[in-house]
């Protein structure tokens, strides 16, 4: 079983949708949580860090931590075509620098 | 913000030669760079860790001698590709970490072998 699980999709939505993005871990040891954008061909992009249980609201992103069930979300509300891209999650220990990336989930948002 | 400039963004070599992929901080000194590898609808996958002046960690499976990471200074590593072979085509990413936190992307090398 891989430490961070993401489903792949791709998540197809229309303009305006709420979209949730998930991942989900096994390594209690994961203290840090980002979540990363990244269009094709391009190099990711960070949206959100958190490394507490809760929601961390900026713009039309939320990111959503509950460690009890080792869960970790990304809502994005009015959601645009260009948000069309592949969401990557990552998470690392504490103590250590290196991150644990998903696989990423592809977004389409049809106009 | 915090920048990596990532050079080539695209490259097509001969199978045989070699390829240095260069990322540089240009508004930060990256005390650590991350070299990955990502192939079409996949993750990233780490290939080695180094810091300015020392030797890079490389993970499990990927062959140093063939994946040359250099960090000469705190705003520049290299990666050079050595006698590629097509199955060496894929995505190279590189990403710095900064002192006050935080990893911060280059824009990816797309290299393709032929």
């Amino acid at each position: 079983q891989k430490e961070v699980e993401q489903d792949p999709g791709p998540l197809s939505v229309p303009e305006g949708a709420i979209v949730s993005l998930n991942c989900t871990y096994s390594n209690s040891a994961f203290q840090y949580f980002m979540w990363y954008r990244q269009y094709s061909r391009k190099g990711p992009e960070l949206l959100m860090y958190t490394y507490s249980s809760g929601n961390k609201e900026d713009g039309r992103f939320t990111a959503q931590v509950d460690k009890s069930s080792k869960y970790i979300s990304l809502f994005i509300r009015d959601s645009q075509p260009s948000d069309s891209a592949t969401y990557l999650c990552a998470m690392i220990e504490g103590g250590s620098y290196i991150p644990t990336f998903g696989r990423g989930t592809s977004l389409i948002v049809h106009p | 913000g915090a920048v990596v400039s990532q050079h080539p963004s695209w490259v097509i070599c001969k199978s045989g030669t070699s390829v240095k992929i260069e990322c540089r901080s240009l508004d930060f000194q990256a005390t650590t760079m991350f070299w990955y590898r990502q192939f079409p609808k996949q993750s990233l996958m780490l290939m080695a860790t180094s810091n300015e002046g020392s030797k890079a960690t490389y993970e499990q499976g990927v062959e140093k001698d063939k994946f040359l990471i250099n960090h000469a200074s705190l705003t520049l590593s290299t990666l050079t590709v050595t006698s590629a072979h097509p199955e060496d085509s894929s995505f190279y990413i590189c990403s710095a970490s900064r002192r006050e936190g935080g990893y911060t992307f280059g824009s990816g090398t797309r290299l393709t072998v032929v």
